[in-house]
């Protein structure tokens, strides 16, 4: 079951602007998270946000998280050639699951 | 350094072959996972683990067994694989505990099932 999906499929940015990924969920959950994946790599963790938490930063990266919509969000400020990569959140109960992705270009 | 490594990288099987992915971790986690990655269906968990001796159900097992000999080690078993098994495969290993909220991912398996 797909109980975590991004809300749009792709988005296109020029280095330095900032952008925003969506992702709503089905369920009630203990945690959130968000990972990236780069082209011919495994997905890498970005930020973990719990239920009780309303915003977490990691540098350039700000998720927020709306328990009452079921909703979250992760910003990138100052996007850089190197953010290009498919965005994924993931709902955390008893296993990480994931939605389909947004797949980021950032152009130069 | 955290490491969740993978073997083989890349496989071909024959349908009706068996076929064993290996998963191995040095972040002494408790808890294993096994996804399978197919364009346009982002990361589905066909399988995971607690903890030595245990394997669970994750969505889509059917086709699958896991097995967790050790803390450090879990294996993804096709034991008549089919074309439709066909995909780039995943392992990860993560604590979600108070004070732990770390998950890493493997690089990944290729599997092509003729």
């Amino acid at each position: 079951s797909q109980l975590a999906e991004e809300n749009l499929w792709a988005l296109s940015v020029h280095e330095g602007e900032s952008v925003t990924v969506n992702c709503s969920y089905k369920t009630s959950i203990t945690a959130l998270q968000w990972y990236r994946q780069k082209s011919g790599e495994g997905p890498a963790q970005l930020i973990l946000i719990r239920s009780n938490e309303r915003e977490k930063r990691n540098g350039r990266l700000r998720a927020t998280l709306d328990t009452s919509s079921q909703s979250s969000s992760l910003s990138i400020t100052a996007t850089r050639c190197e953010d290009t990569a498919v965005y994924f959140c993931a709902t955390d109960n008893n296993a990480p699951r994931f939605g389909a992705g947004t797949k980021l270009s950032v152009k130069p | 350094e955290a490491a969740v490594t993978q073997s083989p990288r890349n496989k071909v099987a024959v349908t009706g072959g068996k076929v064993t992915l290996s998963c191995n971790q040095t972040n002494n986690h408790n808890n294993m996972y096994w996804y399978r990655q197919d364009t346009g269906h982002g990361l589905r968990l066909i399988h995971y683990s607690y903890g030595a001796g245990s394997t669970e159900k994750g969505d889509i097992p059917d086709g699958y067994k896991a097995s967790r000999p050790s803390q450090e080690n879990f294996s993804l078993i096709l034991e008549l694989a089919t074309p439709s098994q066909t995909s780039v495969y995943f392992c990860a290993s993560g604590d979600l505990g108070l004070n732990q909220d770390t998950q890493y991912f493997g690089p990944g398996t290729r599997l092509l099932v003729l």
